[in-house]
């Protein structure tokens, strides 16, 4: 069974500097997505980056990036120039192709210190 | 657009009563998922509808059921409510295709008391 695990069940930044948030999955798949969410006081689920599994290209979304190794199963997030609104909780998510539901991590929490 | 809408926002129910949730997912959007979010377990999947088809399910009592209406709508119901079941129920809806990811509704807030 496929398996997401967050390691880091809370973080702390200083605003603008950068953080990473660990993520690493498991699966005998090798066509699949990966996903992060990221979940505000406000409880919406809001998509912040998504990456396929068959791209070398690590994904990019302004401030946001990833360092995705394959061959490791691991999926980080990298935010950079933290931000006060970045402060929330943060879901590593895996989703095999072509039909399968999407499997969530635990969360990371993010604080961001003024 | 209009995003992702779930109604209610909160609710409160006694042990043994039975909720309907709703959620009206974005133009256009077939599939229609539900997961239900609670401190200790995280997010856990409920089921997925497509076409008014369940297509996925998860490992959730039979008391969990759901279903899916031809304008793409969605409703899941809870019978026989248990403390246990107080949690935030987040539906998510996709393209056809869903390699772009859920975007998700702000949940219910289901209190059993």
């Amino acid at each position: 069974a496929q398996t997401v695990t967050q390691s880091q069940p809370e973080m702390s930044v200083q605003e603008a500097e950068t953080v990473t948030l660990s993520c690493t999955y498991d699966t005998s798949e090798s066509d699949y997505y990966l996903f992060w969410y990221k979940q505000p006081p406000s409880r919406q689920m809001i998509l912040v980056i998504r990456q396929e599994a068959y791209k070398q290209q690590n994904a990019t979304e302004n401030r946001f990036s990833v360092n995705f190794q394959k061959a490791a199963k691991s999926f980080s997030l990298k935010i950079s120039d933290s931000q006060l609104g970045d402060a929330a909780m943060y879901f590593c998510a895996y989703r095999r192709r072509p039909d399968d539901k999407i499997i969530f991590g635990k969360g990371t929490r993010l604080h961001i210190l003024p | 657009k209009a995003g992702v809408t779930q109604t209610p926002r909160y609710l409160i129910k006694t042990r043994g009563q039975q909720v309907t949730l709703s959620c009206s997912p974005i133009s256009g959007h077939r599939s229609v998922s539900w997961y239900q979010q609670t401190p200790g377990q995280g997010l856990q999947f409920l089921f997925e509808y497509f076409s008014e088809t369940q297509r996925n399910k998860g490992n959730f009592p039979g008391r969990f059921s759901g279903r899916q209406f031809s304008n793409s709508r969605s409703e899941m119901n809870v019978s026989t409510l248990e403390l246990g079941d107080s949690a935030l129920y987040l539906c998510a809806s996709s393209r056809s295709d869903r390699n772009y990811g859920y975007t998700f509704g702000s949940g219910t807030r289901l209190t059993v008391v």
